[in-house]
């Protein structure tokens, strides 16, 4: 029944590692959305997908990728875990040309 | 781009005070303006929202005004509760939502 889902919810991994993060969405939404939220709690955008096009946060380093296999799925794979990356990951989705984001309850990374 | 600016970025409020957050932006074209609440360990939330046709929304504590003259939004919430704690994000609307780090309103019981 829930909107937005993320899997894992928490993600413990060594430096070096490799990890996914799945989402998923029911609500028939267009496009989807990668967010990054710091400990200070600053929220940044790291992408947004539809079916036509991939817009990337330039600050993003290439060690992070979207891959949708379709319309109701974005799951983010990470290379080369670094410590700088532990933070919560949001994925989000909504219908480009009508109202707000829906979240899903977000997953959170800890890199040690 | 990241061009809405939200005041104050802390907020403490006595519990049935009213609060009121800010948000200034630059985009003429800007024509959405929601707020998000954020509670501790939960997701953001879309709790209102305004569109550039309407000066103002309410819904029961909470309401948005619009002044699009002088390109300001504000959330304003009245006879605050300990609930209200959160985080609130006044995003910059486009192609893709630009959140910052919101404002952090305390409800002091």
């Amino acid at each position: 029944d829930t909107a937005v889902s993320q899997t894992p919810k928490y993600l413990v991994t060594q430096m070096g590692n490799d990890k996914s993060i799945k989402c998923e969405q029911n609500l028939g939404h267009d496009t989807m959305y990668w967010y990054k939220q710091d400990s200070k709690k600053f929220l940044k955008i790291m992408f947004s997908y539809n079916n036509k096009e991939l817009i990337i946060n330039e600050t993003v380093p290439n060690r992070f990728s979207p891959k949708s296999p379709d319309k109701a799925h974005l799951n983010l794979h990470i290379n080369s875990l670094e410590l700088g990356d532990s933070a919560v990951y949001f994925c989000a989705s909504s219908q480009r040309d009508t109202s707000g984001y829906t979240f899903g309850s977000g997953t959170r990374l800890t890199v040690v | 781009g990241e061009n809405v600016e939200q005041h104050p970025s802390t907020l403490s409020v006595q519990e049935g005070d009213s609060a009121v957050i800010k948000c200034t932006y630059s985009d003429s074209a800007s024509n959405y303006f929601p707020w998000y609440k954020q509670e501790l360990g939960k997701r953001p939330q879309l709790i209102i929202d305004i569109r550039s046709n309407v000066g103002e929304k309410k819904d029961q504590r909470i309401a948005v005004t619009l002044n699009k003259t002088a390109k300001h939004f504000s959330l304003h919430i009245t006879e605050t509760q300990p609930e209200d704690s959160a985080v609130y994000f006044c995003p910059n609307t486009g192609n893709q939502f630009y959140f910052g780090t919101g404002t952090s309103l305390t409800v002091i019981p």
